[in-house]
């Protein structure tokens, strides 16, 4: 069964402090994608990484850093964090392209900025 | 910009009706895959459906590309099929972004 773990499950920040989100999988997968979910919305892509050691902007990476130290894992960084970050976060991994492929998704991270 | 709408937004239903929920699409599509998000949050795959039909139990996914649109039909619906359905689709620029609906939301009523 494939899997793919994050932590913490939930998290309260102050604003302007530093989060890390952490996600690893024992998929071996190559592929890896950080989402962020407003309520009642669907997932928006903040970055992704095909390799380790190397990192791509999704389509709303701004006041995010990521970080892939191995293949099995991925991290992603709030260096300030602001109210306008509170979201639930999914981490995710794929064999191939998660446009040819079927993702794997951790339980989520809810993080509250206050 | 590319857009993907599903409808309806909500949902209710008894157990044991089907449900049919349809996912729309401004653009041409490189791919199709729906997902259900547990009431809990966690998500997971239930097709990757590029076009065509395909049926895993209770659940079968239409996709037609040159109508733009994929559907999710639910039969004999449960009261675990309760949570959200979200459709996401590929993009022609990518291998990786998927532009993804806001998803439905079915609740099954006992």
């Amino acid at each position: 069964e494939a899997a793919v773990t994050q932590s913490p499950r939930s998290k309260v920040a102050v604003t302007g402090g530093k989060v890390t989100l952490s996600c690893h999988q024992t998929n071996n997968h190559d592929y890896m994608y950080w989402y962020r979910q407003d309520t009642g919305h669907g997932l928006r892509l903040i970055h992704y990484s095909y390799v380790a050691d190397s990192t791509e902007k999704g389509d709303i990476p701004d006041g995010y850093k990521a970080s892939r130290p191995s293949q099995e894992n991925f991290s992603l960084i709030l260096e300030l964090a602001s109210l306008s970050q509170t979201a639930v976060y999914f981490c995710a991994s794929s064999d191939w392209g998660a446009v040819a492929e079927t993702l794997y998704f951790g339980s989520g991270t809810r993080l509250t900025v206050l | 910009g590319q857009q993907v709408q599903q409808s309806p937004a909500s949902l209710v239903l008894q157990e044991g009706e089907n449900a049919e929920l349809q996912c729309n699409f401004s653009t041409s599509l490189n791919s199709m895959q729906w997902f259900y998000q547990r009431p809990e949050g966690s998500l997971v795959s239930l097709f990757y459906n590029p076009s065509g039909t395909k049926q895993s139990g209770r659940l079968t996914s239409t996709t037609v590309i040159k109508e733009r649109r994929s559907s999710l039909h639910i039969s004999s619906s449960q009261i675990t099929d309760s949570g959200t359905y979200l459709c996401a689709m590929g993009r022609m620029d990518s291998n990786y972004q998927l532009i993804w609906g806001s998803g439905t939301k079915l609740i099954i009523k006992p």
